[in-house]
């Protein structure tokens, strides 16, 4: 089966940075998913990360650690429209199994 | 454009009444998936289709139902044996990876479902 944890929720400011880990047991490792949510909308898919390390997309980033069992999700030059949940996903055979999210708050 | 489409998007229901959910893609996939989000929680998995003509009940499977008859259709009937079936419902589907997992699954818009 699979278990995943993050923070429930974080606060930061515009223009910051914001670092949204994410830690996982897995029977199987395949992969792991962040995608964003604003509210009332749809997740869309951020990234994908199956080898060790940092991948970089502009502004954000996700770094992975399989001995760890750890991922983070790196939000940098924070912007309002940033504010969202971010959830983070493992493929379990046919099916994605996701954390609750982490509810980011980006203030003015 | 490719993409998944879900309708309606709100839904209002009286207690007692089935209602279905539609969702459709044209991304060719072969997979399909339905959620179900309640306010300030994750997705849960409803049910899962891997190919036309199968399905396979997923963690909140009961008081639902599906079909896969068509590819691009997955359609979701909540029935009146669902306890508590105000939520927001989202469609998703996918492609396999060559490891046979489950690839980057793509999002409909979502049905927001209220039972009156």
């Amino acid at each position: 089966g699979q278990n995943i944890d993050q923070p429930t929720e974080m606060t930061a400011t515009e223009g910051a940075i914001v670092q949204i880990n994410c830690t996982y047991q897995t029977s199987g490792f395949n992969g792991l998913f962040w995608y964003q949510q604003h509210a009332g909308e749809a997740p869309t898919f951020l990234s994908y990360n199956v080898l060790d390390g940092l991948e970089e997309k502009g502004r954000f980033s996700s770094f992975l650690s399989r001995s760890k069992g750890y991922s983070y999700l790196l939000l940098k030059e924070l912007q309002m429209k940033d504010s969202a949940s971010y959830l983070c996903a493992v493929p379990n055979d046919y099916k994605l199994s996701f954390g609750a999210g982490t509810t980011v708050t980006v203030r003015a | 454009d490719g993409g998944i489409t879900q309708s309606p998007k709100y839904l209002f229901r009286k207690e007692g009444q089935n209602v279905t959910l539609s969702c459709e893609q044209n991304l060719n996939h072969d997979a399909m998936y339905w959620y179900r989000q309640d306010p300030g929680q994750g997705l849960r998995l409803i049910y899962y289709s891997q190919i036309v003509n199968d399905f396979q009940k997923g963690d909140i499977a009961e008081g639902y139902s599906v079909s896969r008859e068509k590819k691009e259709s997955f359609p979701l009937t909540v029935t009146s044996a669902q306890k508590n079936p105000t939520a927001f419902y989202l469609c998703a589907s996918s492609s396999w990876t060559s490891g046979g997992v489950t690839d980057t699954q793509y999002f409909g818009p979502g049905t927001r479902l209220t039972v009156l």
